[in-house]
């Protein structure tokens, strides 16, 4: 176990709803990324997220945002749900240091959050 | 463009037959090479981590190779068992990351590892 949760573990959604997502980040770690993995792919980066502001964001579009609070949880809302959003979405965590003079600090990932949107 | 690409992209073995899974990368500036291991649906588990100036790591059954010069880097499964059924993901990590639209880790797609009884 990383000690990185997330949850739910499952959700199912429709067309056009919205969803929020939550990862709760290994205990000493300020960083948070979030990843969409659709089956048979690699995870593909959605954004990153350092001391509670974004830090990078992947070609995702405006309806995927994101939040990270002071205990350094985070949330990824989606808006407008679409049949192609359904995936398994890890958030990863990371030690204390300026990403932007990431060492190779590593990423510990969550069990991720199936979601499936008919 | 930063890329990772794993070979084969698919695997089906015996139990207890070695394999051995590939991955070739153009990453710069390069940082770490690392595979993971990821069972259907769950989140990838670290199985190694290596530097430019390693070029060799075990963790138990399993041993990576990475040849910086070539930038290529192997995962050699001894003795599978059918709990090794699982993608195998091969990471680069960037050395500095100013943003962009990759973030600092690059993902192979994976190997699909299938062990047979």
């Amino acid at each position: 176990e990383t000690g990185v949760t997330q949850s739910p573990t499952h959700l199912i959604k429709t067309r056009g709803q919205q969803v929020t997502l939550r990862c709760s980040s290994q205990s000493g770690h300020n960083t948070v990324s979030w990843y969409q993995q659709a089956l048979g792919q690699g995870p593909q980066f959605i954004f990153q997220y350092y001391r509670e502001e974004e830090n990078g964001r992947g070609n995702f579009p405006p309806r995927f945002s994101g939040l990270q609070f002071p205990n350094y949880s985070s949330e990824l809302n989606v808006n407008a749900l679409e049949l192609d959003d359904s995936a398994l979405y890890l958030c990863a965590s990371s030690r204390p240091g300026r990403v932007r003079h990431n060492r190779g600090n590593e990423q510990f990932f969550g069990p991720g959050t199936r979601l499936t949107v008919l | 463009k930063n890329q990772v690409e794993q070979s084969p992209q698919s695997l089906i073995i015996l139990e207890g037959k070695n394999c051995t899974l590939q991955c070739n990368y153009t990453v710069s500036p390069f940082s770490n090479l690392r595979w993971y291991k990821q069972d259907t649906g769950r989140g990838p588990v670290s199985l190694t981590i290596m530097t430019f100036s390693e070029n060799t790591k075990s963790n138990g059954r399993y041993t990576a190779t990475l040849d910086a010069d070539t930038k290529q880097s192997s995962l050699h499964i001894t003795a599978s068992q059918l709990s090794d059924s699982a993608s195998y993901i091969c990471v680069v990590s960037r050395r500095f990351y100013y943003g962009g639209s990759q973030g600092n880790l690059i993902f192979g797609k994976g190997t699909k590892l299938s062990v047979k009884p």
